[in-house]
């Protein structure tokens, strides 16, 4: 069965300091890799998308993430974070045909000023 | 334009009652998810419609009861809910089945 192991439960960074989320990810095939972003009391925003090709994906508010299969990881880096970026971060899989997203428990993310 | 529209943003109800759950997409896509959210936990797929068909149940109670009147619209009606089903219910679509999911604001829903 696919599953998603997100190991950090909780991070906190200073802001402008860089910023590595890890995911990683159990499937048989090629995934579809995902990360979201969720502020407290709000829906979840789509941060960026791996479905295939280049393994090093960008995504919007200076988001990247790089899929590596050796390694069955998808982390989630930002070269200088924001006070913004506080916010719980999911990873997800997608691994069939219908649509069923396999989240990890999602990594808090606090910024210290 | 991704914009997924949920309404109520907030719910109370009673465990008699009957309410709803609204979601609307104007993106033209064909699959359409509703997924449950407790407190500090990660997002769990209840149903998904693809093509205005109910393609996946995940055993979810029948006090639950999903509808898809058209292409655009995704309703989830409610009835004789206990209070452990109050959560954030996340209504979302993608172009297809298996496509990128985009995700509404939510519907926070209380049962007392």
């Amino acid at each position: 069965a696919q599953s998603v192991t997100q190991p950090d439960i909780h991070i906190t960074v200073s802001e402008g300091a860089s910023l590595e989320l890890r995911c990683n990810y159990s499937y048989g095939a090629t995934p579809y890799l995902f990360w979201y972003v969720q502020s407290p009391g709000q829906g979840l925003q789509l941060l960026l998308k791996y479905f295939s090709g280049d393994t090093l994906v960008q995504g919007i508010k200076g988001f990247e993430a790089e899929f590596k299969r050796s390694q069955s990881s998808f982390n989630l880096r930002k070269p200088s974070v924001h006070w913004s970026d506080a916010a719980e971060y999911f990873c997800a899989v997608d691994g069939g045909s219908q649509g069923n997203l396999i989240f990890g428990k999602g990594t808090k993310l606090s910024v210290k000023p | 334009d991704t914009e997924v529209t949920q309404t109520p943003k907030h719910l109370v109800m009673g465990m008699t009652n009957k309410k709803s759950l609204k979601c609307e997409q104007h993106m033209g896509h064909r699959a359409m998810y509703w997924y449950k959210q407790k407190a500090k936990k990660p997002p769990e797929l209840m149903f998904v419609y693809s093509y205005e068909k109910l393609s996946i149940n995940e055993s979810v109670p029948s006090r639950f009861s999903p509808e898809c009147p058209n292409s655009s619209l995704l309703n989830l009606h409610l009835h004789a809910l206990q209070p452990e089903d109050s959560a954030l219910y996340l209504c979302a679509s993608s172009t297809e089945p298996g496509n990128t999911i985009y995700f509404g604001e939510g519907s926070w829903l209380t049962v007392v």
